[in-house]
């Protein structure tokens, strides 16, 4: 069964770069068919999909935040990693990632238990 | 952009009941529709995917339909372990938009 695990720091500066790592065990991430993930919700509000990595290192980035996002795979070490430039209060959300399965009929099938970012100085 | 909305926002139900919450897309999305289950401090839970298929390991109280443009999540008998917020999302457009949500507590 695959699980997921956000990392990263709790708290980061306006202006800054915001970096999470997702660590996946019990799946490779270096075969198709998953689109890995990230996916944020600010405190108390809706979800909000930011993007993708696919195992062939192609991305796709919510539009919104397309000029801030970047993504990264490290397929020996099992992670991704999710970076957004020039943060603000705004980016204080709950971020997950999650494994997205299908094409055609495509969905989160898995998520990590979350990790809350505040953009604070 | 694909908007997507949920009705009710909210909703007190008793134990056994029937409960239904409805979704509705901005535009035609055919069956790229899943639900999702939050419960407070966690992250969503896949329930539904494609409109109507159940996903492995959930309860088969849940359910999906789509009629014309609204798509519906049916809790046949509401137990305990189901009151939380309930997401919609859209899998047509890239953005994967999601619902508002639909909290579901406890009459």
């Amino acid at each position: 069964q695959v699980q997921l695990q956000e990392s990263g720091p709790g708290l980061v500066k306006p202006s800054q770069t915001l970096s999470l790592t997702c660590t996946v065990s019990g799946d490779s991430i270096s075969s198709g068919g998953y689109y890995w993930s990230w996916i944020r919700q600010h405190p108390g509000k809706g979800l909000e999909y930011i993007g993708y990595i696919y195992y062939s290192g192609t991305t796709y980035y919510n539009p919104s935040l397309k000029s801030r996002v970047s993504m990264s795979l490290d397929t020996s070490a099992k992670q991704f990693t999710l970076r957004l430039s020039s943060v603000t209060a705004a980016d204080t959300a709950v971020y997950y990632c999650a494994r997205r399965r299908g094409t055609t009929t495509s969905y989160f099938d898995s998520w990590g238990q979350g990790t809350l970012v505040t953009v604070s100085s | 952009d694909i908007q997507m909305t949920q009705s009710p926002s909210s909703l007190s139900a008793s134990i056994g009941d029937r409960v239904t919450i409805t979704c509705r897309a901005s535009q035609n999305i055919n069956r790229n529709l899943n639900w999702y289950q939050q419960k407070s401090g966690k992250a969503p839970k896949a329930l539904i995917f494609a409109a109507s298929s159940l996903q492995e390991g959930v309860p088969s109280r849940f359910s999906g339909s789509k009629s014309g443009t609204d798509f519906t999540l049916t809790i046949s008998s509401l137990q305990p372990e189901d009151f939380a917020t309930y997401y919609c999302q859209q899998s047509y457009s890239s953005e994967f938009t999601f619902g508002p949500g639909t909290t579901v507590d406890l009459k």
